[in-house]
């Protein structure tokens, strides 16, 4: 199975900060990169697929990239809603696999 | 609008049987993927079981043999029976359907809400 990492497991920001976290599988994985957001005690949520692609309904504030078999979620500005655990989950092999998250929590 | 609820989790001792039921409402299950995934307490997110199709299954290495996913299309309805259950299945157990852009990159775009399954003693 593909492995993927995410780092850094947790990190602590404020209100309005920028904040960056990575994703990266152990194989080529090309653009089938998918990044989901859950609350606490909630489901997760589609926020971008195909590696850069918002989801219908997603603020532009969120954003996806990629090099190789690094991919990064990038909130551009974050608000109280967006303390929450986000993974990574590639679609390239089955069976489809997720990264253990990163949870942004509030500073 | 869509809704997928999930229902039927429980306390189920080790070794014990339980099945899940997922009811949708908003789209058709036979004509999509639907996927369990779960998510133990305090861990991330594992992909459990697949169908789509004529009825075509997939089973993750941890669960084949114990689990069967399953379809009644009058009622629009996915289940997950889960047999021979150990601690390791005690889990929030979601159903997700699984969609596909363009470019084919596939996603889980609907999620349930969540049914409990806890293996115990």
């Amino acid at each position: 199975d593909i492995q993927m990492t995410q780092s850094p497991s947790s990190l602590s920001a404020s209100i309005g900060d920028r904040v960056t976290f990575t994703c990266r599988a152990n194989q080529t994985i090309s653009t089938y990169l998918n990044w989901y957001q859950q609350q606490p005690g909630k489901a997760p949520k589609l926020l971008i697929y195909g590696a850069s692609t918002l989801h219908r309904g997603v603020p532009s504030k969120f954003s996806g990239s990629m090099s190789g078999t690094e991919f990064t979620l990038t909130i551009s500005s974050l608000e109280p809603g967006d303390f929450a655990t986000y993974y990574c989950q590639q679609s390239h092999t089955s069976p489809w696999t997720f990264g253990q998250g990163t949870k942004v929590e509030i500073k | 609008e869509v809704q997928v609820v999930e229902s039927g989790g429980g306390l189920v001792p080790p070794g014990g049987s339980l099945r899940l039921s997922c009811a949708v409402s908003g789209f058709t299950v036979s004509s999509n993927y639907m996927n369990w995934v779960r998510q133990a307490p305090g861990k991330g997110l594992e992909w459990v079981a697949l169908i789509y199709g004529g009825h075509s299954a997939y089973y993750a290495d941890s669960v084949k043999g114990r689990f069967t996913i399953s379809r009644d299309d009058s009622k629009n309805t996915v289940y997950l029976q889960m047999d021979s259950l150990t601690t390791e299945d005690t889990a929030v157990y979601y159903c997700a359907r699984e969609s596909a852009s363009i470019s084919a990159a596939a996603f889980y775009d609907y999620w349930g809400q969540g049914t409990r399954v806890i293996v115990s003693s």
